[in-house]
């Protein structure tokens, strides 16, 4: 059974403190690894499909890389802006498996 | 990215009615579209899979008597909560996989809050 498990349930930074959320899996024959950003009463908005372990990939303060067993989602210099909750989803050979996410809040 | 649009945002019904909630992939066609269910601070769970020209796969323990999904065309899947209790309040939400570019992507719609009275 694919499963995904998200740390830490809950992060506060302050404004420029950089800092990791982490996704751990388990997932017979991964077709992909996703990050959403996910904004109170909205659904998940896509950052990064990962697909392979040792893949990278950056956006703004955000960058995603991938392990055969976790992936990391890197906060650089976070803003309040960044405050979210942050999903990770495995697709194996079943539908997208979603952990239950970090709530990242950035205080200014 | 693609879009997916759905509609309503929000609707609050009396209980025992029923309520229509439709998602579309705006740029792109879709032959399988998921539906979710979050509950507040909880991950999204898969209710089913919503495929074109065809019956919707539910997961375990979803009533598919209840859920009617319907997958009219390439673009439109629609979510009907028959006969709605309170129980059934809730955060849903539909997808849409993008294939091609030699991977997947997967965009969500906005999500419709569901408030049973």
């Amino acid at each position: 059974e694919d499963q995904v498990t998200q740390s830490p349930e809950a992060l506060r930074l302050q404004e420029g403190e950089s800092s990791s959320l982490n996704c751990s899996y388990t997932v017979s024959g991964l077709r992909g690894l996703f990050w959403y950003r996910q904004d109170p009463g909205k659904g998940p908005e896509f950052l990064f499909t990962l697909y392979s372990a040792g893949e990278e990939k950056e956006k703004e303060r955000l960058k995603a890389t991938l392990t055969k067993k976790e992936s990391f989602l890197h906060i650089t210099a976070p803003k309040p802006e960044d405050s979210a909750t942050y999903l990770c989803a495995v697709l194996g050979n079943t539908p997208l498996v979603f952990g239950k996410g970090t709530r990242l809040s950035v205080i200014a | 990215g693609a879009v997916v649009s759905q509609h309503p945002s929000w609707v609050i019904c009396k209980s025992g009615t029923s309520v229509k909630i439709e998602c579309r992939s705006l740029d792109f066609q879709a032959t399988t579209m998921f539906w979710y269910r979050q509950f507040p601070k909880q991950s999204l769970m898969l209710m089913a899979t919503s495929n074109e020209g065809s019956k919707a796969t539910y997961e375990q323990g979803v009533e598919k008597d209840k859920f009617l999904i319907n997958h009219a065309s390439l673009t439109l899947s629609t979510l009907t909560v028959t006969s709605a209790h309170p129980e059934d309040s809730s955060f849903y939400i539909c997808s849409a996989r993008e294939w091609g570019k030699g991977g997947t992507e997967a965009f969500f719609g906005q999500g419709t809050r569901l408030t049973v009275v």
